[in-house]
Parts: structure tokens; C-alpha cells; sequence
């Protein structure tokens, strides 16, 4: 149990154009998922947590006009990368938060590549 | 500002011998840590949280508040323990954020 996937794995776009990645909890519910980037040979940096039904809540220096996110419904949220360009080209990791007995465990997803030309 | 630090980026060991990841982080509030394992081509998961006290796979890690460190113990490393390790400090306050150090690349060698 407790699987997320990415849609989709790897994209490559041309600059300027928009890319949409979607986060998916497969056999949960999930009120809050997060976005994580993570460049190569670095740590995953929290971009912005997604909360069911409400606005995200973006990270200190997260451009909310270029990385929209909306989270629809309790297993899907979507992360758009708007007007991409070279620099945004990276690893983004979606995770869904589950919620357990007295315990919440973040499970994630395997990740979408995407490299803008 | 919350942080977490392993100072080793890489690690190497042989199989059979003991291994401690490094693991200190800074945070004024009440901390909850965790470890999570990334093996090859595969996904983050999450490989113990400190509140659990339990053991995964032979791995175990105490929170020491005084040194403010999470280390990761195993006494005998085994080859399907190379993976990327990541610390990760769960900021709270109902949000359940993490903040991942920047991981440390273990490799078990037979």
C-alpha cells in the first residue's frame, strides 16, 4: 500500500513552453502533498506543500506564478511549470502525506525529469 | 533556521564491518528525525523515524539532544545496504515539512 506515482517520468520541452507534472496517491487519500526539487548530486529542496482544496503554500524564494500547483481532488495534485527556460530543468519529486495511527509518514514519488532546451 | 547537515558525502565500507552515517541538525523547536533510503533507480522511502525506536533492515538511530545529532548504526553492513541516505528534520507545527540533509552515498563493498 501507500504508492505515488508521477506522470510523467521524463519530458523535454522547448523553452518557453509550459510542462504539467501529476502527482498521484494511488491507494490513499491525500489532504497535503509537497513538491520537492532536487538538482543533481543534491538534496531535495521543499518547494511548496499542496493542501487539498485550498492554495499552496510556497517556499521562501518559489516563484508561485511559475510553479502553479493545484491539488483537485485527494489523490491528485499537479505541478505546472510555466514558461520554462534551461534553468528549471531539473529532477521534481512529488510525496503524499498519510496519515496513520498517531503517526504521518510522506511517501514518494519516483520523480519526473525534466530537461527544458 | 531549521538545518540539517551529513557531513560525509560519500561512504565506503566493506561488508561485515560496522557503519555510522552522520547525521546533526538545528532546530529550535521539539525535533522529529528520520532517515530515509534511496536505492539505485528507485524511490525515497522512508527507513526509520526516531520516535519509533525501532530497527529497519539492522539500522538504528538515536536523537541526542545535547549533541543534537540523528546518527544512522549498523554493526554489519551487508552489499544491498549501498543506497543514497538522507536525514530529514520534520519542522511540524501540523505542517509535517522536512528539511533532507544533503544525503550521504554509502557503499558496501565485498
Amino acid at each position: 500500500g501507500a504508492v505515488v506515482s508521477q506522470h510523467p517520468s521524463w519530458v523535454i520541452c522547448k523553452s518557453g513552453t509550459s510542462v504539467k507534472i501529476e502527482c498521484r496517491s494511488l491507494d490513499f487519500q491525500a489532504t497535503t502533498m509537497f513538491w520537492y526539487r532536487q538538482f543533481p548530486k543534491q538534496s531535495l529542496m521543499l518547494m511548496a506543500t499542496s493542501n487539498e482544496g485550498s492554495k499552496a503554500t510556497y517556499e521562501q524564494g518559489v516563484e508561485k506564478d511559475k510553479f502553479l500547483i493545484n491539488h483537485a481532488s485527494l489523490t491528485l495534485s499537479t505541478l505546472t511549470v510555466t514558461s520554462a527556460h534551461p534553468e528549471d530543468s531539473s529532477f521534481y519529486i512529488c510525496s503524499a502525506l498519510g496519515r496513520g495511527t498517531g503517526t504521518d509518514t510522506q511517501y514518494f514519488g519516483p520523480g519526473t525529469r525534466l530537461t527544458v532546451l | 533556521a531549521q538545518r540539517v547537515t551529513q557531513p560525509e558525502k560519500l561512504l565506503s565500507v566493506f561488508k561485515g564491518a560496522p557503519v555510522e552515517l552522520k547525521c546533526n541538525y538545528s532546530y529550535s523547536g521539539s525535533p522529529e528525525l528520520f532517515w530515509y533510503v534511496q536505492y539505485s533507480r528507485q524511490r525515497l522511502q522512508l527507513l526509520l523515524r526516531h520516535i519509533s525506536r525501532e530497527s529497519i533492515k539492522g539500522f538504528t538511530a538515536d536523537l541526542n539532544k545535547g549533541e543534537t545529532s540523528f546518527h544512522l548504526k549498523k554493526p554489519f553492513a551487508q552489499e544491498e545496504d549501498s543506497a543514497m541516505y538522507y536525514c530529514a528534520l520534520s519542522v511540524g507545527g501540523g505542517s509535517e515539512k522536512l528539511v533532507f540533509g544533503k544525503g550521504t552515498k554509502l557503499t558496501v563493498n565485498p
